[in-house]
């Protein structure tokens, strides 16, 4: 199974500040099409668990353009350029390149210093 | 609008029973697979199981295989996780999400499995 692993998982933020996070896979995301198939979520205190960002660096619907994601390979990062109250939640990174399992990473708890 | 409604958690001694059901809307549910996803607050997110869009396929976690089993009436646009011998280690927030990649998420029911 391929272990997601994020770092740091705990993230105080200063409000207009910028904030990054990383998420390393045991092997190469890249699938046999070429496509990368690593997915970014937000959990928000009290709601469901939302799809921010598919295929590293595709925005869902909806979500700011202050999120983005990048990388290649067995690393990736999700940075929010200005953070707002709004974005206090666990943030997640998935891969479903080789799947079954679907596998996430442990979770990064982004909070307001 | 996309909507998925989870029911059926609850309290359940070890080696019960239950069943979960997903009610979705605002899409056309035969086209998509569905999956299953619990949270608890010290493991995180885990992946549960996954049924392809036209009931022919499943896949399931090493941790609940041969216990749990997804299926789906596209007559109702709902998807059910059947669960039996359940464990303390179980015990979790249980989300059903539309497709293979999570597009969209519910809110979950708590399963509670008392040691």
């Amino acid at each position: 199974d391929v272990v997601m692993t994020q770092s740091p998982l705990s993230l105080p933020v200063t409000l207009g500040q910028p904030a990054s996070i990383s998420c390393r896979s045991s092997q190469s995301l890249v699938a046999n099409d070429g496509y990368i198939y690593l997915n970014w979520f937000q959990q928000r205190p009290g709601q469901s668990p939302r799809r921010l960002i598919y295929k590293v660096s595709n925005r869902d619907s909806g979500v700011p353009d202050r999120f983005s994601g990048s990388g290649s390979g067995t690393d990736f990062t999700l940075k929010i350029s200005r953070v707002e109250a709004e974005d206090v939640g666990v943030y997640y990174c998935m891969q479903v390149t080789h799947w079954p399992p679907i596998t996430f990473g442990q979770g990064t708890r982004l909070e307001i210093k | 609008e996309v909507q998925l409604l989870e029911s059926g958690g609850g309290l359940v001694q070890p080696g019960g029973s239950l069943r979960l059901s997903c009610a979705a809307s605002g899409f056309t549910f035969s086209d998509y697979d569905m999956s299953w996803v619990r949270r608890t607050p010290g493991k995180g997110l885990e992946w549960v199981a996954t049924i392809n869009h036209r009931d022919d396929n499943t896949f399931y976690a090493d941790s609940v295989k041969g216990r749990f089993t997804i299926s789906r009436d596209n007559s109702k646009n709902t998807a059910y996780l059947q669960m039996h011998s359940l464990r303390v280690e179980d015990t979790a927030v249980y989300h059903c999400a539309q497709g293979g990649w999570l597009d969209f998420w519910g809110l979950g029911t708590l399963v509670t499995v008392p040691s």
